[in-house]
């Protein structure tokens, strides 16, 4: 079975800086599909950015991009100029390309931002 | 931008009363999901619905649970006799597909509390 491995419970960042979040993930498929979504308090999860694992470029959607280390299983979110609206829960997150759909969910980084 | 909504936001019951939790996904989208998340504990999925069928499921979906899509626009995740370990806050997913563009989009999430 795959399993999803945030070893950062809390993670600080100063406003206008970059934070990284980790992610590791154990798994014996080569096709899948890795995840980041983000949990503002009391409001539901959306999508940060997605990540094919036959794609070797590394994900960017503005502010958040990736570092996908497959050999690894590594799979990393880098906030760059970081604002007050990132504060949140960051979950991790991985679903098989071939086996269901399910998503298979790290236990979440709650990432402060201080003004 | 559409959204999934989840009726009701915190529903309380006594142990071994029947609840019913309501999702409402998004409407063009063809796939549902439940999951859950344990205070404390990792999101874990439940089970996957296409067709008005049950697609995939999860070991914590046993006989206790059912769902299903009664009209055109709801979901529902019936638990037929809450235990105490059932509390959790439970959410709704819904997507278009399931190919590697095709995101997972979340409800708020129903907090069930089971006295």
């Amino acid at each position: 079975a795959q399993t999803v491995t945030q070893s950062q419970p809390e993670m600080s960042v100063q406003e206008a800086e970059t934070v990284t979040l980790s992610c590791t993930y154990d798994t014996s498929e080569s096709d899948y599909y890795l995840f980041w979504y983000k949990q503002p308090p009391s409001r539901q999860m959306i999508l940060v950015i997605r990540q094919e694992a036959y794609k070797q470029q590394n994900a960017t959607e503005n502010r958040f991009s990736v570092n996908f280390q497959k050999a690894a299983k590594s799979f990393s979110l880098k906030i760059s100029d970081s604002q007050l609206g990132d504060a949140a829960m960051y979950f991790c997150a991985y679903r098989s390309a071939r086996n269901g759909n399910k998503l298979v969910f790290g236990a979440g980084t709650i990432l402060r931002v201080k003004s | 931008e559409p959204e999934v909504t989840q009726t009701p936001s915190h529903q309380v019951t006594q142990m071994g009363q029947e609840v019913i939790l309501r999702c409402v996904p998004i409407s063009n989208h063809l796939y549902f999901y439940w999951y859950r998340q344990i205070l404390g504990q990792k999101v874990e999925f439940l089970v996957s619905f296409y067709n008005n069928e049950i697609s995939e499921k999860s070991e914590i979906f046993d006989d206790q649970f059912s769902v299903e899509r009664p009209d055109g626009s709801n979901f529902t995740l019936k638990i037929r006799s809450t235990k105490l370990e059932d509390s959790a806050m439970y959410f709704c997913a819904s997507s278009e597909g399931t190919g590697a563009t095709d995101t997972q989009y979340f409800g708020p999430g129903t907090r069930l509390t089971v006295l």
